[in-house]
C-alpha cells in the first residue's frame, strides 16, 4: 500500500546512544516532516524538509539531526539520546499543502531512552 | 508554541450525538486542517478548509471557519462508536515559511459511548 512508512516501530535506548529513525514515502511529495508527540503537548515539529537535498529547523530541532539525500527517504538521528527525548516520533509528507489531501502520517516510533 | 487551540480536551457523548470541536489560532493563515488520530496510531486528515471557504462538508463531517475570530469548528453528525479518537486542529500559516508546515493543537479527546 501507498504511504509513510517509519522504522523502527518501537526502540530503547540509554542514555547517550545514537540511533537513527527511518521514514520513507512512496507518493513522490515533495516536503517531509518529523514531529514528537508527548502526552500534553500535542505534535510539535522537529525538522523538515521542502525538497531533495534540504532541510529546515522546525519548533524543537535541538538535539536532532536530519538528512534528505534522497526524495522517498527522511532521516532523523539523535546523536546522543538523552531521557527528554522519549516520545512517540512521527514522520508524515505532502505533495502541497494547498492540496487538500494535507499530510500523510506513518504509524510512529515509539522510543524510550533510559 | 502552538498556534491552533482546540476546545474542550476532552468530550464525551452517546452514539448518535453531535460532536462539536473548537480551535482557535493566532495568526493568519492560509487553511486550516483537520486530523483524527486512533489510539497507537498516526494521524489521519479529515477535512481542509482554506482562508476563503466559511464552510465545508465530507460526509458526517462539517467544518466552519471565521477568519475575523481567528476560529474553526468541526461538527461530526450521528457520532457512532467507531469515531472515539482524539481530534487535532492545525494551520497553516501566511508569512515566510509559508506553505511549507502545519502547526499543530494538543488535540481533543472524543470518546462516544455506545
Amino acid at each position: 500500500n501507498a504511504g509513510v512508512t517509519q522504522t523502527p516501530k518501537f526502540r530503547v535506548l540509554k542514555t547517550g546512544q545514537s540511533m537513527t529513525l527511518l521514514c520513507a514515502q512512496d507518493m513522490n511529495h515533495e516536503y517531509m516532516y518529523w514531529y514528537r508527540q508527548d502526552p500534553g503537548m500535542g505534535l510539535r515539529l522537529i525538522h523538515y524538509s521542502v525538497g531533495e537535498g534540504t532541510t529546515a529547523k522546525g519548533e524543537v530541532p535541538d538535539g536532532y539531526n536530519v538528512s534528505r539525500l534522497k526524495k522517498q527517504n527522511f532521516l532523523l538521528g539523535l546523536e546522543s539520546a538523552a531521557p527528554s527525548q522519549t516520545s512517540v516520533y512521527f514522520c508524515a509528507s505532502s505533495s502541497d499543502l494547498t492540496y487538500p489531501a494535507g499530510y500523510t502520517f506513518g504509524s510512529g516510533t515509539r522510543l524510550t531512552v533510559v | 508554541s502552538q498556534q491552533g487551540e482546540e476546545d474542550p480536551q476532552a468530550l464525551s457523548i452517546q452514539e448518535g450525538e453531535n460532536a462539536t470541536m473548537n480551535c482557535s489560532y493566532k495568526t493568519s493563515i492560509n487553511n486550516l486542517q483537520w486530523y483524527r488520530q486512533n489510539s497507537g496510531r498516526g494521524l489521519v486528515h479529515l477535512i481542509l478548509i482554506r482562508s476563503n471557504e466559511r464552510e465545508k462538508h465530507s460526509g458526517r463531517l462539517r467544518v466552519t471557519l471565521d477568519t475575523s475570530k481567528k476560529s474553526s469548528s468541526l461538527l461530526i453528525t450521528a457520532s457512532r462508536a467507531a469515531d472515539t479518537a482524539s481530534y487535532f486542529c492545525a494551520t497553516d500559516a501566511k508569512g515566510a515559511g509559508a506553505n511549507s508546515k502545519l502547526t499543530f493543537g494538543k488535540g481533543i479527546t472524543l470518546s462516544v459511548r455506545p
